[in-house]
């Protein structure tokens, strides 16, 4: 069955400190990968997508992610932390053998000291 | 171009009453997915529509839950007979093509007392 493992449930890190979230994804075909951030009581927000092509992607409030076949990893970072940063994050991994369904990761909270 | 709107935004039933929650997607968007979060945990998949048509129902519980799309008029996710169990976070999302990315609504809080 396919599944998404974000390992850190929690991760703390200081303001202008960098960041990486772990997204690990086991999966039978070629998968397309997502991530997206959730602040309290929101809907989820797109930060970046791959689909094919530049294994390094670049998303929106200068975060990037880069996509490793070989270790079916797909790390989220960004190289200097905000204070607005502060909020859940999915990791979510779909394909087109298995429709159009998204698998989420159970989400990284992110907390920020100032 | 409006993003993707649900409502209610929060939703209150007794056990055993029927939930309704509605789903726009955003403007030329034939695909609409349901997803449920549960509370700590992350998003699953319930449904995948298009305009008419049931998808992909292998997340959806086979009893009390069902979902449609119809050609005028936003998706709805009904439940029928509420339990506790219910009460989650549900989320709306719609794409423009099959494979893509998915746009996410505010989602409807549902709380079963």
């Amino acid at each position: 069955a396919q599944s998404v493992t974000q390992p850190d449930i929690h991760i703390t890190v200081s303001e202008g400190a960098s960041l990486e979230l772990r997204c690990n994804y086991s999966y039978g075909a070629t998968p397309y990968l997502f991530w997206y951030v959730q602040s309290p009581g929101q809907g989820l927000q797109l930060l970046l997508k791959y689909f094919s092509g530049d294994t390094l992607v670049q998303g929106i409030k200068g975060f990037e992610a880069e996509f490793k076949r070989s270790q079916s990893s797909f790390n989220l970072r960004k190289p200097s932390v905000h204070w607005s940063d502060a909020a859940e994050y999915f990791c979510a991994v779909g394909a087109m053998e298995y429709g159009n369904k998204l698998v989420f990761g159970a989400g990284t909270i992110l907390r920020v000291k100032s | 171009n409006a993003g993707v709107m649900q409502n209610p935004r929060h939703l209150v039933r007794r056990r055993g009453q029927e939930a309704r929650l509605r789903c726009s997607p955003m403007k030329g968007h034939s695909h609409v997915y349901w997803y449920r979060q549960l509370p700590e945990e992350g998003l699953k998949f319930m449904v995948y529509l298009q305009k008419e048509n049931i998808i992909d129902e292998s997340g959806m519980p086979k009893e009390r839950f069902s979902a449609e799309f119809p050609k005028e008029g936003p998706s709805i996710l009904r439940i029928q007979q509420v339990v506790r169990g219910d009460s989650a976070a549900y989320f709306c999302a719609s794409s423009p093509e099959a494979i893509d990315e998915q746009f996410f609504g505010p989602g409807t809080r549902l709380t079963v007392l």
